[in-house]
């Protein structure tokens, strides 16, 4: 049974970088049948899609990473391989970047999110 | 970019009735692009249909998905008392990626 887990920083100051990583077990995120996402929920909102990296499967993109337009600027999403991880980077955060983030796993073949972390909430705050 | 557009806003049935979940895409996209899930509180969400009409490993046959085009409906035949809940629709597509409607919260009547 695949698990994510996700752990790092959950309290920020303004203007701060977040970093969360997620840890994949039962399989392995070198598949190249699936992508790996990180998308987010404000207190009492909805799902936003933050990125993904992907591997081959996806005929929409080019390049290994592919992230949303309103937040491309502040983010970078890397994987370890080794470590069966991968990680989010999240620059210059306001409170508008308090959610709950989650790590997920897309099929590569139809874009939907088949499992997904816990969550873990990340509060920014002067 | 495609919106997705859930409604209604909220649901209010009893156990055992029919709810009926509305995703309307702002231009037509391919179903097989279309998914639902289901969110509890304190819970991450849960993968219930994929492709608009499958449904995902253990999910119950109460629970059915429709449409095309533009027009998407989530179905529960007959409410259990586990079922109320958020339920989110997304798309799969190349700008911007994935993208979820606003959610329909089914609440107890």
């Amino acid at each position: 049974q695949l698990q994510l887990q996700e752990s790092g920083s959950r309290l920020l100051r303004p203007s701060q970088t977040l970093s969360l990583t997620c840890a994949v077990s039962g399989g392995s995120i070198s598949s190249g049948a699936y992508s790996w996402s990180w998308i987010r929920q404000p207190p009492g909102k909805g799902l936003e899609w933050i990125g993904y990296i992907y591997h081959s499967g996806y005929i929409y993109h080019s390049g290994n990473n592919y992230y949303n337009p309103s937040l491309k600027s502040r983010v970078t999403m890397s994987e370890d391989r080794a470590r069966n991880h991968f990680s989010l980077k999240l620059t210059s955060v306001t409170a508008a970047d308090t959610a709950m983030y989650y790590c997920a796993r897309v099929d590569g073949d139809g874009g939907w999110v088949d499992y997904w972390g816990q969550g873990t909430l990340v509060t920014v705050s002067s | 970019e495609i919106v997705l557009t859930q409604s209604p806003g909220t649901l209010s049935l009893s156990p055992g009735e029919r709810a009926t979940l509305s995703c309307r895409a702002s231009q037509s996209v391919t179903s097989t692009y279309v998914a639902w899930y289901q969110q509890k509180p304190g819970q991450g969400p849960r993968l219930l249909i994929y492709g608009a009409v499958n449904r995902a490993t253990g999910i119950p046959d109460r629970f059915s998905g429709s449409g095309s085009g533009t027009d998407f409906t989530l179905t529960i035949s007959r409410l259990d008392p586990e079922d109320f809940a958020v339920y989110f629709c997304q798309h799969f597509g190349s700008t911007p990626g994935l993208t979820f409607g606003g959610g329909t919260k089914v609440e107890i009547k």
